[in-house]
């Protein structure tokens, strides 16, 4: 089982939908939580923390469920701009970072 | 967000040769470092870990003797790919985080060997 798991997608969604993207962990320790973005061909780069209580950042918002152990990230009013691939990434209580392989998001006119 | 620099951003060499990337975080001193590698379409790979002053903590299945890791200072980590095969291409990332905080990644470095 992977210590990460997310659904690959694609998800196709229209300029302007609200889009969800569900990421599971295995690992209950699990300390710390994030959402990256990879543009192809790019490097990954941060997009939000997740926290306990749940975080809001513009257009995007996360969600921490450590009973189920899932993690969630919502993105309202979806621009072009917005497609990507998403990656949901655990850290565990040894600091090591556990990656998922990413969930592909196409953001069409 | 914090800065780390990739170099090469992309290198070309022949079979049997030796490559050297460099990683450097540039505004934070970065008390670990990770090395992953890409292939087109896949998710990444983490190759190993590494801590300033201490040896590289290598996943499962990566050869240490071949993919050597310095980790010298804080704001320095070197890759290199020792005699690098058609299989070894790759897009190699390097990501660096200061205690427990987030991982900031380098641009990439994609190497081709021929």
């Amino acid at each position: 089982r992977k210590e990460v798991e997310q659904d690959p997608g694609p998800f196709n969604v229209p300029e302007g939908a609200t889009v969800a993207f569900n990421c599971t962990y295995s690992n209950s320790a699990s300390q710390s939580f994030f959402w990256y973005r990879q543009d192809c061909r790019k490097e990954p780069k941060l997009l939000m923390s997740v926290y306990s209580s749940g975080n809001e950042d513009g257009r995007f918002t996360a969600q921490l469920n450590r009973a189920s152990q899932y993690i969630s990230l919502l993105i309202r009013d979806s621009k072009l701009s917005d497609s990507a691939t998403y990656l949901c990434v655990v850290r565990d209580n040894f600091n090591k970072f556990y990656f998922g392989s990413g969930t592909k998001l196409n953001v069409k006119p | 967000g914090a800065v780390v620099s990739q170099h090469p951003s992309w290198v070309i060499c022949k079979s049997g040769t030796s490559v050297k990337i460099e990683c450097r975080s540039l505004d934070f001193q970065a008390t670990t470092m990770f090395w992953y590698r890409q292939f087109p379409k896949q998710s990444l790979m983490l190759m190993a870990t590494s801590n300033e002053g201490s040896k590289a903590t290598y996943e499962q299945g990566v050869e240490k003797d071949k993919f050597l890791i310095n980790h010298a200072s804080l704001t320095l980590s070197t890759l290199t790919v020792t005699s690098a095969h058609p299989e070894d291409s790759s897009f190699y990332i390097c990501s660096a985080a200061s205690g427990d905080y987030e991982q900031y990644f380098g641009p990439g470095t994609r190497l081709t060997v021929t």
